[in-house]
């Protein structure tokens, strides 16, 4: 069945450092790779993603890389600011459904 | 553009009684989901709606949970009776379809005592 692995669960890191956060998943079908960013109390948002016919994908400080072949994919935040500080989740989806299969989340945190 | 709405904000209930949770999505958006997150974890998905129909309740526990979407709009969750494992955040989303982007409400924490 799906599966999404999320690593790490937690992530410290200096302001101003870069972060970058793995998944990996089973299924080679999926071809919908999205990231979101939760924070407190709050709904999860997305923040980009990333579809199986492109390798890398880039808005601003954020950025998303997808290697097929290996199954992985990664959320790479440049620069890191305070307000980074939040839960971040993977997703993966197929075509089949559009349902999104949600890794476990990783808990990133901006040191000032 | 006004986001999801979700109430309430906060319930607690003692197991065995009923709750009920409400969500208004995004205008226009065909598609609706009901998600559970226990804390630690990602979402999990409870109900997926196509307008006014059900797509996928594979993952809902029918004997105690059940849901609907009134003429394709809004939408209702509800438990009954209710167990200390439902305890969690009940998360409402939208979307147009397809691969496009869920919107997510601001959640129902849900305490069963």
């Amino acid at each position: 069945g799906e599966n999404v692995e999320q690593h790490p669960s937690t992530l410290s890191v200096q302001e101003g450092d870069s972060a970058v956060i793995k998944c990996t998943y089973s299924d080679s079908a999926s071809n919908y790779f999205p990231w979101y960013k939760q924070e407190l109390g709050k709904g999860p948002q997305l923040i980009i993603d990333i579809r199986s016919n492109v390798g890398e994908k880039k808005d601003q400080r954020i950025a998303v890389t997808l290697n097929k072949t290996a199954k992985h994919f990664s959320l790479h935040i440049t620069e890191t600011q305070p307000e980074d500080s939040a839960v971040y989740f993977c997703a993966e989806a197929l075509n089949s459904n559009y349902q999104l299969i949600w890794g476990a989340g990783t808990k990133l945190i901006i040191k000032p | 553009e006004a986001g999801v709405a979700q109430s309430p904000r906060y319930k607690i209930i003692e197991k065995r009684q009923s709750v009920a949770f409400w969500c208004n999505p995004i205008s226009g958006h065909a598609t609706l989901y009901w998600y559970q997150q226990i804390l630690g974890q990602g979402p999990k998905l409870l109900i997926q709606f196509q307008n006014n129909g059900v797509v996928d309740d594979s993952q809902l526990p029918k004997d105690r949970f059940s849901a609907e979407r009134l003429k394709g709009v809004d939408s209702t969750l509800k438990i009954q009776p209710a167990k200390l494992e439902d305890s969690a955040v009940y998360l409402c989303a939208s979307s147009a379809g397809g691969f496009e982007t869920q919107y997510f409400g601001p959640g129902t924490r849900l305490l069963v005592l």
